[in-house]
């Protein structure tokens, strides 16, 4: 079965700092792979999302992340956090039909 | 706007009783999803149904029940079976056969008192 993995349960960065979440999942054939945020008090959202062709994928808000076929990976990234970037992060990939296998979160922090 | 309504956002049940979570939605998906959020264990698969008429027990379907006779409506009853029911759920739907990613309502939270 697939499973996900983000190994970062919890950051906390200050404003300007970069950004880098882990992600990394179980499954050898071709998947889908998603990055979503849930802001406080809010719904989840989708941040940005990866099917085929360039391997750098540019979302909403500043973020990207980058697929790594070959170490199963597809890390978030933000070159200069802001505080309101606080929420938490979920990684998730499908393959083929839609049912999507989340990781378990993580949770960033950011201080003015 | 076409969206996911969850309600309601908040509820509160006694133990031993059966609770019913509606979602519906008007974005013409045909798949619609239930998963369960608890904190440090993300989002898990409770039930899903591709079309109308049909559904599919996810990762933790005990002692949970679904239903789907309209296509926009996909509610799910939390029953006295479900040993632990205090957690957040979410309803999802999505594009059949395109991989577009999920849209997701607001969330009910489920509190067993």
């Amino acid at each position: 079965a697939q499973s996900v993995s983000q190994h970062n349960h919890h950051v906390i960065l200050s404003e300007a700092a970069s950004l880098e979440l882990g992600c990394n999942y179980s499954y050898g054939g071709t998947v889908n792979l998603f990055w979503y945020v849930q802001y406080p008090g809010q719904h989840l959202q989708l941040l940005l999302k990866y099917f085929s062709g360039d391997p750098l994928v540019k979302g909403i808000k500043g973020f990207e992340a980058e697929f790594i076929k070959s170490k199963f990976s597809f890390n978030l990234r933000k070159p200069s956090v802001q505080w309101s970037d606080t929420a938490e992060y979920f990684c998730a990939v499908s393959t083929g039909f839609q049912k999507l296998v989340f990781g378990t979160g993580t949770r960033l922090l950011v201080s003015p | 706007d076409g969206g996911i309504t969850q309600s309601p956002k908040y509820l509160f049940r006694k133990e031993g009783q059966n609770v019913t979570l509606s979602c519906e939605q008007n974005l013409n998906h045909d798949a619609m999803y239930w998963y369960r959020q608890d904190p440090g264990q993300g989002l898990r698969l409770i039930y899903y149904s591709q079309i109308v008429n049909d559904f599919q027990k996810g990762d933790i379907a005990e002692g949970y029940s679904v239903s789907r006779e309209k296509k926009e409506s996909f509610p799910l009853t939390v029953t006295s079976a479900q040993k632990n029911p205090t957690a957040f759920y979410l309803c999802a739907s999505s594009i059949e056969g395109i991989p577009t990613g999920y849209t997701f309502g607001s969330g009910t939270r489920l509190t067993v008192v």
